[in-house]
């Protein structure tokens, strides 16, 4: 029943690998959102694809690459972690600018 | 750099005292969005307010926007152990793409019985 679910719920990884956080939402949104909560709790917007074109790119690094095989699904996947990129990571879900529904996020550690 | 600035940061209180919540910013919001988020949990959103000096009310909470559409609060009247939780301010610039939200940096509700 869950809206918007992210796998995997923890990610624990040492510097230098590469990992993917896949997220799907059965709302029916035609919008997908990738946002960074950081230790104090901020949360910031990476990405968002609109049926499957990205439509916000903030300033992210390249290392960070997002991929929306189809409207239910937007995929982040990291190159190269480093010590910095340790935070939660959120997908969320909209139908057009209807309020956003969020995914129960990533815990991702970089070793 | 946070165009949001919430206040304050922490907030412990007894059940049944009441509480306030701002969130300021010197930047104009077409939309702002109230969100409570628990540990391990995404934010939910509580309330949109869209209109200059719009009130509305969800039970014990009253939530306000300011006439400039600058500022907002978030007030609980007679507050619970489960009103216990972070509150987030996000809001939608008048120049950003819709679902672009800036959000604040959050108030830890502590509510103990």
């Amino acid at each position: 029943d869950t809206a918007v679910s992210q796998t995997p719920k923890y990610l624990v990884t040492q510097m230098g690998n590469d990992k993917s956080i896949k997220c799907e939402q059965n709302l029916g949104h035609d919008t997908m959102y990738w946002y960074k909560q950081d230790s104090k709790k901020f949360l910031k917007i990476m990405f968002s694809y609109n049926n499957k074109e990205l439509i916000i790119n903030e300033t992210v690094p390249n290392r960070f690459s997002p991929k929306s095989p189809d409207k239910a699904h937007l995929n982040l996947h990291i190159n190269s972690l480093e010590l910095g990129d340790s935070a939660v990571y959120f997908c969320a879900s909209s139908l057009g600018d209807s309020p956003l529904h969020f995914g129960n996020g990533t815990r991702l550690t970089v070793t | 750099t946070q165009l949001l600035e919430q206040s304050p940061q922490f907030l412990s209180i007894q059940e049944g005292e009441n509480l306030t919540v701002y969130c300021n910013s010197s930047s104009v919001f077409s939309s702002l969005q109230w969100y409570r988020q628990e540990p391990g949990e995404g934010p939910v959103l509580l309330v949109t307010v869209v209109t200059g000096g719009e009130v509305k009310k969800l039970k014990r909470l009253t939530f306000q926007f300011g006439d400039a559409r600058k500022d907002s609060s978030l007030h609980i009247t007679a507050a619970q152990p489960g009103d216990t939780g972070l509150y987030l301010c996000a809001g939608e610039m008048t120049t950003d793409s819709w679902g672009k939200l800036q959000f604040g940096a959050g108030t830890q509700v502590v509510v103990t019985p």
